[in-house]
């Protein structure tokens, strides 16, 4: 059964850092893109950020363009987002979620698809 | 970050027909696969239609959708209570290069 386990979140002070992981199981995890999107405490869902198979092309929203970095490790099935100048507006749920297409190769796709998400880990942003 | 256009909220009694629209624009819908996704609450979301109008298995056949132009919609028949949740319609959108999703539907079963 395929899985996926976020963690790190925490308190963090306006212009801190911090490093979320989403641990993968139960599927080949080097051969999907992956995402991550978070959620504003009683607001809509928020794209954050793609990162293809290989981890050779990533995206975000312009909301964090500059101050959050998404990556990978293929060898041990976990995606990371080193976040950074953390402000109040960042406090939300964070989800990792898998890509709905399987890839070989370095790839990923432009399907808005998430097949399968983690359960969230939350960040709060406060002083 | 732009977002796809949906109404707030929708309800129905049991047994209705509920629509849901999501309204984009070239960028997004108008060139590319739409998915809704359910949040139930307290829970992560999941995906309900993907790819205009595939149902994933297990979702039940009362769910429907369709997408023309720069627009989608939703549909829910024969309405239960456990439909009610979030909804929320996403595309990728070809100018901002990445995911947009919708500001998401609370339905309510009156």
């Amino acid at each position: 059964e395929m899985q996926l386990v976020e963690s790190g979140g925490a308190l963090v002070q306006p212009g801190g850092s911090l490093r979320l992981s989403c641990a993968a199981s139960g599927f080949t995890f080097s051969n999907y893109a992956m995402h991550w999107v978070r959620q504003a405490p009683g607001k809509g869902l928020e794209y954050v950020s793609t990162i293809s198979s290989n981890g050779g092309s990533t995206f975000y929203a312009s909301s964090v363009k500059g101050r959050f970095t998404i990556s990978r490790d293929n060898s041990r099935n976990t995606l990371y987002l080193q976040m950074g100048s953390l402000r109040v507006e960042d406090m939300a749920v964070y989800y990792c979620a898998r890509d709905g297409a399987y890839c070989g190769g370095d790839c990923y796709s432009e399907s808005a698809l998430f097949d399968d998400w983690g359960q969230g880990t939350l960040v709060t942003v406060s002083s | 970050q732009s977002v796809l256009t949906q109404p707030p909220s929708a309800s129905g009694t049991p047994g209705q027909k509920v629509t849901i629209s999501c309204s984009g624009s070239n960028s997004n819908i108008g060139s590319n696969t739409v998915n809704w996704y359910q949040q139930l609450p307290g829970t992560a979301p999941i995906v309900l239609i993907y790819s205009n109008n595939q149902r994933p298995s297990g979702v039940p056949d009362r769910f429907s959708a369709s997408k023309s132009g720069t627009s989608a919609s939703l549909a829910i028949s024969g309405l239960q209570s456990e439909d009610e949740a979030d909804y929320y319609c996403a595309a990728w959108d070809a100018s901002l290069n990445g995911v947009l999703f919708g500001g998401g539907t609370k339905v309510t079963v009156l």
